[in-house]
């Protein structure tokens, strides 16, 4: 069946740093790909989605390439901030339309 | 502003006793879901909605109810049969079902046992 995985957390950088979040799938066919961002205490917010292979979907600074050939949806930034303190989940929208999530990676930024 | 509102922030919950999250959407979506957050983990499914009157169970629906009357409500009633309700939940809407449209989230209601 349709599946996500993300790499664990929590993600813990100094600020300035790279960000590489990890994120592969398994899927039928060639669903589009999600990444969100949930704040303390808030729901899920759209971060950036990329619907076929090779898109880059790109926000606020983040980035990911869809990747057919390995299969993954990998979330970067190259320089975090402190306000970019949350949990990150990756998803995937199967033949039914459902999005299928990952456990989502906590990233904690420090000063 | 268009969005989706959930009420209350937070709810608690007696044995034995049946409380219904509230969720409001201005966006002219025509789906709405329900997930249920818990502590570290990702997103379940309780319920969807595609149309207004119709409804579809999700992985998790047991212990739980909802109602599609109108198209910008669709409310989740957590029964005394779901034996462990406390958990963070988050209703969202799409504009219809298809491969590019993302779903937009509400801010949550956490509920909790008393």
């Amino acid at each position: 069946g349709n599946s996500v995985t993300q790499m664990e957390g929590p993600v813990t950088l100094s600020e300035e740093a790279f960000l590489t979040i990890n994120c592969t799938y398994t899927a039928t066919g060639y669903p589009s790909l999600f990444w969100y961002v949930q704040y303390p205490g808030e729901g899920l917010q759209l971060l950036l989605k990329a619907t076929k292979a090779d898109d880059k979907g790109s926000n606020k600074g983040f980035e990911a390439t869809y990747r057919k050939e390995t299969t993954s949806f990998h979330l970067e930034k190259g320089s975090v901030q402190v306000s970019d303190s949350a949990v990150y989940f990756c998803a995937l929208m199967d033949s039914n339309y459902q999005l299928i999530w990952g456990a989502g990676t906590k990233l904690i930024i420090k000063p | 502003d268009g969005g989706i509102t959930q009420s209350p922030k937070y709810l608690f919950r007696k044995e034995g006793q049946n409380v219904t999250l509230s969720c409001e959407q201005n966006l002219n979506h025509d789906a709405m879901y329900w997930y249920r957050q818990d502590p570290g983990q990702g997103l379940r499914l309780i319920y969807y909605s595609q149309i207004v009157n119709d409804f579809q169970k999700g992985d998790i629906a047991e212990g739980y109810s909802v109602s599609r009357e109108k198209k910008e409500s669709f409310p989740l009633t957590v029964t005394s049969a779901q034996k462990n309700p406390t958990a963070f939940y988050l209703c969202a809407s799409s504009s219809r079902t298809g491969h590019n449209q993302p779903q937009h989230f509400g801010d949550g209601t956490r509920l909790s046992i008393l």
